[in-house]
């Protein structure tokens, strides 16, 4: 049972643009959200993470909005760059089970020039 | 500060061996989760060792088991190798109590053929 879902497996977007992956979950008992971004041959890189109890974070060109009541969140990327091409995946923790990430499947974000 | 290593990058193995896998957490951290990749599945989780103990554990069969040293080094194993445990294994450290972003290794590439 997925309970962190990517519905977009690809996303392609100009140079310049901002770039939105969203994720849906089904667990209301999440605590915590992560983004990260995987180049191939290559372990997740950690981007930016949100509390449960936040609705946005910020970090750089990175922003995280969380919308509890949807069950939904959102990574946004302003400006986008071709090295930022790469396969993202959203992550949800819940407190009870701290070490263990549920993963989505990912997104291929694709910039081009 | 050294980043999670794991040790073998590659590896083929014969269907019916046995093989293990090596990962070193960044220093400082206590926990150490194992996941596995496949195109299929995605990354699922398969266990979570925290002080030496298995803390959470998920739904591979008992053909996978880990161990966590003293130092906070991990290893996985898998006996009796079957084709579909073909997959990029990944290791991620985390300091265990009080922060939630776990940060991967670069992986094993195991191959059974």
């Amino acid at each position: 049972d997925q309970q962190v879902k990517q519905n977009s497996p690809s996303l392609s977007v100009q140079e310049g643009r901002i770039s939105i992956l969203n994720c849906d979950y089904t667990n209301s008992m999440f605590d915590y959200f992560l983004w990260y971004k995987k180049y191939p041959a290559e372990g997740p890189t950690f981007l930016i993470s949100i509390s449960s109890i936040k609705d946005k974070n910020e970090d750089g060109r990175f922003t995280v909005f969380l919308n509890k009541s949807a069950k939904h969140l959102s990574l946004h990327i302003v400006p986008s760059q071709p090295g930022d091409s790469a396969v993202y995946f959203c992550a949800a923790i819940r407190g009870s089970t701290l070490g263990r990430l549920y993963f989505g499947r990912g997104t291929q974000l694709t910039v081009w020039p | 500060k050294a980043g999670v290593t794991q040790t073998p990058r590659y590896l083929i193995k014969t269907r019916g061996q046995q093989v293990t896998l090596s990962c070193s957490p960044i220093s400082g951290h206590r926990s150490v989760s194992w996941y596995q990749q496949t195109p299929g599945q995605g990354l699922q989780f398969l266990f979570e060792y925290f002080s030496e103990t298995q803390r959470n554990k998920g739904n591979f069969p008992g053909r996978f088991s880990g161990r966590q040293f003293s130092n906070s080094r991990s290893e996985m194993n898998v006996s009796t190798l079957e084709l579909g445990d073909s997959a990029l294994y990944l290791c991620a450290s985390f300091q265990g109590t009080h922060s939630y972003e776990q940060y991967f290794g670069p992986g094993t590439r195991l191959t059974v053929t």
